[in-house]
């Protein structure tokens, strides 16, 4: 089974400057989670979906921050003016949506820097 | 904030086993602990999950106590390959949210 798909793996950006990052979850599941991880800290939930609908974006800088999900299958995430503390891994995560006891299922990650 | 307390950092010798604690004295009666690990510059993986009971899979043991303020993952033979940060969660009582907090850093030897 295919796992959960991100592009790129890395991305060195100057502040100021847009960046996009992509997650194709795996095959049928319903629900897709955006997390940014600071170095040295856990995941920090930024946005999740469910299908192609918002459930929770309460973490998520909406003044720079985006995310999409048209279709109900694959995500971009957008920054846009970057600033220097946005350097993190972004982890895109999905899982079936099916309740409390769903696992969610993580992609590699695309570490961003910025300078 | 994470509802858990993990020791930073713990050693363990490759073939024995690991036992990494975790506290969550606020945990509600319906809410599920959850552990992941992240081995260096890869995403979480999920490990194992449980309510009540003590349960175990092909890659390790959850030991819950009777008032399911504290648990214990347990690899039973550790190797190299183990060593990763391990994060206890709490899962959000009617939710899919996890909320990590900074996990124990386990380093297995030879």
């Amino acid at each position: 089974e295919a796992g959960v798909a991100q592009s790129p793996r890395y991305k060195i950006i100057e502040k100021r400057q847009s960046v996009a990052f992509w997650c194709n979850p795996i095959s049928g599941h319903a629900t897709l989670y955006w997390y940014q991880q600071i170095l040295g800290q856990g995941p920090k939930l930024l946005i999740q979906f469910q299908n192609n609908g918002v459930v929770d974006d309460s973490q998520l800088p909406k003044d720079r921050f985006s995310a999409e999900r048209l279709k109900g299958v694959d995500s971009t995430l957008k920054i846009q003016p970057a600033k220097l503390e946005d350097s993190a891994v972004y982890l895109c995560a999905s899982s079936f949506g099916l309740g409390i006891a769903d696992t969610q299922y993580f992609g590699p990650g695309t570490r961003l820097t910025v300078l | 904030d994470a509802k858990t307390t993990q020791p930073p950092s713990m050693d363990c010798a490759e073939g024995r086993a690991a036992n990494l604690p975790c506290n969550h004295s606020t945990i509600s009666g319906n809410e599920y602990v959850y552990w992941y690990r992240q081995i260096h510059s890869q995403g979480p993986q999920y490990i194992i999950h449980g309510l009540k009971n003590n349960e175990t899979n092909e890659m390790a043991s959850l030991i819950i106590t009777e008032d399911r303020k504290s648990s214990t993952l347990i690899l039973p033979h550790a190797t190299l390959r183990d060593t990763a940060v391990y994060y206890c969660i709490v899962r959000v009582y009617n939710t899919d949210k996890l909320i990590f907090g900074t996990g124990t850093r386990l380093q297995v030897f030879p």
